[in-house]
């Protein structure tokens, strides 16, 4: 059954790095996600993206953040220059449709992400 | 806004007894209404979902949901817990077509811990 995949599976890095998230979506899907999870806290969403352009964005996805699709294949989140409250666990997500038609997201394992 | 709520942290129950967890919503228009389970070191995985039409619907591992509109509620139940049915649950929304956000952005509940034991 095709999954979502996401490298890496933990990332650590220091206050006011760059971090690229890595996810690779179903093949057949069009519509791709990131949410993030703080530790304790609801599952938060950040960014969609469909026809190589961001969808809607939530106020959590400043000008730190950015999404790319490079390659037809590959859907990247990067965080320019991390903070300490950027640490948590990122998921991204896909879907064959728009939720409008009523299609499930469906999500990768998730990056957790440190920030020190 | 759209919200939703999961009124328990954790839910205990012994194994072959049914099961709830309970969610509530608010949306503004129809609500698209989703659970999902997440095994430790796991992603989300899609358990069922409500779009319209039949009010209990049946989704994987034995499980269903029954939409209450009065009530606002979205209950996962299962009538006989397994060991393995151990997670953490989400209960998620979003607006149909014709809401203020038809992106696919889901809200999700805080997540009910579900515990069964032998």
């Amino acid at each position: 059954e095709p999954e979502v995949t996401q490298t890496p599976s933990h990332q650590v890095t220091q206050m006011g790095q760059e971090v690229i998230l890595r996810c690779v979506p179903i093949s057949n899907h069009l519509y791709f996600y990131w949410y993030r999870q703080i530790l304790g806290q609801k599952v938060e969403f950040l960014v969609s993206f469909y026809n190589n352009e961001i969808s809607e964005k939530s106020e959590i996805f400043d000008d730190q953040f950015s999404v790319e699709r490079p390659d037809g294949s590959n859907f990247t989140l990067k965080i320019r220059s991390t903070k300490l409250e950027d640490s948590a666990m990122y998921f991204c997500a896909s879907s064959i449709a728009r939720q409008g038609g009523g299609n499930e997201q469906y999500f990768g394992p998730g990056t957790r992400l440190t920030v020190t | 806004a759209q919200s939703v709520a999961q009124p328990e942290d954790q839910v205990n129950v012994a194994e072959g007894n049914p099961l709830t967890v309970k969610c509530t919503y608010s949306v503004s228009g129809n609500p698209y209404l989703f659970w999902y389970v997440q095994y430790p070191n796991r992603g989300l995985q899609f358990l069922l979902k409500y779009i319209t039409g039949d009010n209990l619907v049946k989704g994987s591992y034995g499980f269903e949901a029954e939409f209450n509109k009065s009530q606002t509620s979205f209950h996962l139940k299962k009538p006989s817990a397994l060991v393995s049915d151990s997670a953490l649950y989400f209960c998620a929304v979003r607006e149909s077509l014709g809401g203020s956000s038809n992106t696919g952005k889901l809200i999700f509940g805080q997540g009910t811990t579900l515990q069964v034991k032998p």
